[in-house]
C-alpha cells in the first residue's frame, strides 16, 4: 500500500531562517505531488505541484520553492522566512493525468510557526 | 474565476443525517467533485468522489443534479467522531486550477 510522510512534524523557526521541508512516498511509481499551505482559517492553497522529476509547477508568487530531486520525494524551501510564512503545510500524492481527476492523498502535515 | 462555495459551519447530532451542499457554478464538462474530512492537525482524508447523479460508499453519499453545479455530500446516522471540517474540491479542467473550498465544520452534539 502506499504511504506519504513528512517532516519534520513541527518546526519553529526565526525570521530569516531558512527553511526545507521533506515529503517522500512509498508503494508507487511517478506520483504527481502538490504542496499546499493551510492557514489559520482553514482554507487550503495550493502552491505547487509537479507531474515528474524537476517539473515544478508555482500556483502563487510567493516566498518559496520547491524541488523535486528524486521521483518520490518533494522538498519545499525558502531561503529566508517571512512572518506570513507560518501555516500547516500539507504534501499530497495522486496518480493519473496530474490534477485533473486524481484523486489526492494528503501526508499528515508539518506545522511552521515563524517568530 | 473558478469557485466552490460551502456553509461554514452545521450542527447536528448523534444518529441523524447530515447534508453538506457544495456550490460549483463554473463546473466544466470533465471535472469531478471530490470530498474531503480533515480533523485539526492531520492531512485531508479522502472520502467520495462523483461526476454526476449519485455516488455511494460504506461512509457517505454523493448527489449532483443534472446541471452540476452544487453537490451534497449526505453522512448517514453521523457520531461524535464525524465531527471535523468537511471540503468539497472540484478540478477544473481549464488551467488545472485545483480549488477547495472553505470547508464546512460539522459539529457533532450527543
Amino acid at each position: 500500500s502506499q504511504t506519504i510522510h513528512q517532516w519534520p512534524a513541527t518546526l519553529v523557526q526565526p525570521v530569516g531562517s531558512p527553511l526545507s521541508l521533506e515529503c517522500t512516498v512509498e508503494g508507487t511509481s511517478n506520483p504527481n505531488l502538490y504542496w499546499y499551505r493551510q492557514a489559520a482559517g482553514r482554507g487550503l492553497q495550493l502552491l505547487f505541484y509537479s507531474v515528474g522529476i524537476g517539473q515544478i509547477s508555482s500556483e502563487v508568487p510567493q516566498n518559496l520553492s520547491a524541488s523535486r530531486p528524486q521521483d518520490r520525494q518533494f522538498i519545499l524551501s525558502s531561503k529566508k522566512l517571512l512572518l506570513s510564512d507560518s501555516g500547516f503545510y500539507l504534501c499530497a500524492w495522486s496518480i493519473g493525468a496530474g490534477g485533473r481527476t486524481d484523486t489526492q492523498y494528503f501526508g499528515p502535515g508539518t506545522r511552521l510557526t515563524v517568530l | 474565476l473558478a469557485k466552490t462555495t460551502q456553509p461554514i459551519s452545521m450542527d447536528s447530532y448523534e444518529g441523524q443525517e447530515v447534508n453538506i451542499t457544495c456550490s460549483h457554478n463554473n463546473i466544466a464538462t470533465n471535472d469531478y467533485i471530490t470530498w474531503y474530512q480533515q480533523f485539526p492537525s492531520q492531512g485531508p482524508r479522502f472520502i467520495i468522489q462523483g461526476y454526476k447523479t449519485k455516488v455511494t460508499n460504506e461512509v457517505a453519499s454523493l448527489f449532483i443534479p443534472a446541471d452540476r453545479k452544487s453537490s451534497t455530500l449526505s453522512l448517514p446516522r453521523v457520531s461524535l467522531s464525524d465531527t471535523a471540517v468537511y471540503y468539497c474540491l472540484v478540478v477544473y479542467n481549464q488551467g488545472g486550477k485545483l480549488i477547495f473550498g472553505q470547508g464546512t465544520e460539522l459539529s457533532v452534539k450527543p
